[in-house]
């Protein structure tokens, strides 16, 4: 079966840092682009971060720009997302999800996993 | 940057037809995605490219895409089907990815 699965959240103290892991399996990873994504409560999706399969090209949104980093480890076959100087904004469901090289859509997400930044 | 505009909320019966719509200047010109997520689950793909169907979700779900606006068609609606939609793109201008604000499908 092909999955992902995030983890990694948990509570933490504003101006903390955590990191976000998603374990990839049943599919080849290098074929796609891996992305996080987050949703307050009650809230919308709120695309994060993207890599492409080889790392050559990274995006952020602005939200999060020069505070998150998006990595990956083919070999490992997981994505991670080190986040710094967290806000009480940046609670959330993190969510990964790949897109398959030269599309623009997301096929395949993984269960999310919870980060609440609060003192 | 860009901006999808989504109806909140629609209803419909079961067995009735349900249009959501997704607003964005220039459509024409970009493939529109839509998701499907229920309570406490991650989203699901429903339409891919405008109009194209991954393998699992039923022929009910169609979408289209037509000048300004997109949309997802539900037709024969079930009780299933209650969950909030939303619309996708790739905002190459920027190199983002855009959302929608979401719509909350409810079947009466």
């Amino acid at each position: 079966d092909e999955q992902l699965v995030a983890s990694g959240g948990g509570p933490v103290k504003p101006g903390g840092s955590l990191r976000l892991s998603c374990a990839a399996s049943g599919f080849t990873l290098t074929n796609y682009s891996l992305n996080w994504f987050r949703q307050a409560p009650g809230k919308g999706l709120e695309w994060v971060a993207s890599i492409t399969s080889d790392s050559r090209y990274i995006y952020y949104a602005d939200s999060v720009k020069g505070r998150f980093t998006i990595s990956r480890d083919n070999a490992k076959k997981s994505l991670y997302l080190q986040m710094n100087s967290l806000r009480a904004e940046d609670t959330a469901v993190y969510y990964c999800a790949r897109v398959l090289e030269r599309n623009w859509y997301f096929d395949l997400w993984g269960r999310g996993t919870l980060v609440i930044v609060s003192s | 940057s860009y901006v999808l505009i989504q109806p909140p909320s629609v209803s419909v019966a079961p067995g009735q037809t349900a249009t959501i719509t997704c607003g964005g200047r220039y459509f024409g010109s970009r493939s529109v995605h839509w998701y499907q997520q229920k309570p406490g689950q991650a989203p699901v793909l429903v339409v891919y490219d405008d109009w194209g169907r991954p393998s699992g979700i039923p022929e009910r779900f169609s979408g289209s895409n037509s000048g300004n606006t997109a949309t997802l068609t539900i037709s024969r609606v079930e009780a299933g089907d209650e969950a909030d939609y939303y619309c996708q793109v790739w905002d190459s201008s920027i190199l983002h990815y855009v959302f929608g604000s979401g719509t909350k499908v409810s079947v009466l």
